[in-house]
């Protein structure tokens, strides 16, 4: 599975869009990118995925740059209970994330401000 | 439809002693992994089952096994208990193919070696 790159740490206001970076510049053309978060010491929960086309659910948008090396995680009204730290994974799907399963970086820790 | 369930939620156990752990994967879904958070490594990935057979192995020492039966329900075994061992074991399950394979965390059981 490709690597991935977040920062490790980002503030937002509660109300504002949270809007959450990651790279993935060796993302092959089958891998998907997908966004857990997990608030402490709950397991991690899964927010939405994507190929190549940008995707909306209840809880988040995922924008997909068109050479699929980058992606933003939005969530639109950020409130106290986002706080969490947000993990961007790339994975074929079918595979469970592969022989090693779903590999976890660091994320990024978000912290929503009142 | 209810989500994975782990149990116990917690546990304290002494070095050398044994432990065994539960999953029980959402309804339909024959997919299990397991994973061990800790402060220092993160999330890393066990195994995965499916239809009884361990599909995929993390690099975990043979203290660390598991089983799925027949009804997808899913248990994790460490033997001889470390220090060392302490961590949030986390399971998720998830379908099986391209389309229906996102993988669904439960809470964690926190297991504590003193």
């Amino acid at each position: 599975d490709a690597k991935t790159t977040q920062p490790p740490s980002m503030d937002c206001a509660e109300g504002r869009a949270a809007n959450l970076p990651c790279n993935h510049s060796t993302i092959s053309g089958n891998e998907y990118v997908y966004w857990y978060r997990q608030i402490h010491s709950q397991g991690p929960q899964y927010i939405i995925h994507g190929l190549k086309n940008n995707e909306t659910n209840e809880m988040a948008s995922l924008i997909i740059t068109e050479d699929r090396k980058s992606s933003t995680l939005i969530l639109p009204h950020a409130t106290l209970r986002d706080t969490a730290v947000y993990y961007c994974i790339v994975r074929v799907a079918g595979t469970g994330g592969g022989a090693d399963g779903l590999t976890f970086g660091k994320g990024t820790h978000l912290i929503i401000q009142p | 439809k209810a989500g994975v369930t782990q149990t116990p939620r917690y546990l304290i156990k002494t070095r050398g002693q044994q432990v065994t752990l539960s999953c029980s994967p959402i309804s339909g879904h024959r997919s299990v992994s397991w994973y061990q958070q800790t402060p220092g490594q993160g999330l890393q990935f066990l195994f995965e089952y499916f239809s009884e057979t361990q599909r995929n192995k993390g690099n975990f020492p043979g203290r660390f096994s598991g089983r799925q039966f027949s009804n997808s329900r899913s248990e994790m075994n460490v033997s001889t208990l470390e220090l060392g061992d302490s961590a949030l074991y986390l399971c998720a399950s998830r379908g099986w193919g391209s389309r229906t394979d996102t993988q669904y965390f439960g809470p964690g059981t926190r297991l504590t070696v003193l």
